[in-house]
């Protein structure tokens, strides 16, 4: 099946900073979420990307579908955007998570 | 409401008993999914309904039945535990139509097991 990488696993920065997360898929995927799940386990929709570039504010995300990569960037860093970051794939009616990326903003 | 709500939202439960987790979903969605995520491994997917159709049981232990009684409700009835099971269990919707599977998840249920 295929296998969904995310890197860095643990990430600390300080409030203000920027930071790039990245997701690695091992096979062409149909879509590509991105998420955060906060300190209370709530899983938050971030961005809904199979392809291209989008924005939301402070974060944006890039998904490259032929070089099977995706990115995530967080901007001015605030600590509540400390928790963890997961990307999920689907394919063939299948969805996989990654492990995540563990956040941690310092006041 | 709006959204995926989720009840309970904490519970308790010993191996011998009978509890039901409950998930609605106000999206019009026709898809509900249920998830465990444990401690420090990644989210699992559990069952899969579309069009109240189960469509995936990822090797689910039989402790878990789920119930889909229409598009907008999702049960997890839970019998039996294991210590184990005690988890964060996640229900999603998201609309299947062509190949948009884009997931809206609910707060969860965070459940112990005595």
């Amino acid at each position: 099946g295929i296998q969904v990488e995310q890197s860095p696993p643990d990430l600390i920065l300080q409030e203000g900073a920027n930071s790039t997360l990245r997701c690695n898929f091992s096979d062409s995927v149909n879509n590509l979420q991105w998420f955060h799940q906060n300190p209370w386990g709530q899983l938050i929709n971030l961005f809904y990307i199979p392809s291209g570039t989008k924005q939301n504010g402070r974060l944006s995300a890039t998904t490259v579908a032929t070089e099977r990569y995706s990115l995530l960037y967080i901007s001015s860093s605030q600590t509540t955007d400390s928790g963890v970051y997961f990307c999920a794939v689907e394919r063939d009616d299948k969805i996989i998570f990654g492990k995540g990326t563990r956040l941690h903003i310092l006041p | 409401e709006t959204g995926v709500t989720q009840t309970p939202r904490h519970l308790v439960m010993g191996m011998t008993n009978k509890k039901s987790l409950k998930c609605e979903q106000h999206l019009g969605h026709n898809a509900m999914y249920w998830y465990k995520q444990s401690a420090k491994k990644p989210l699992e997917l559990m069952f899969v309904y579309n069009f109240k159709e189960q469509t995936e049981n990822n090797s689910v232990p039989s402790r878990f039945s789920p119930e889909c009684p229409n598009s907008s409700h999702l049960f997890l009835h839970l019998h039996t535990l294991q210590p184990e099971d005690s988890a964060l269990y996640l229900c999603a919707s998201s609309q299947v139509q062509a190949s948009d599977y884009e997931q809206y998840f609910g707060p969860g249920t965070r459940l112990t097991v005595t």
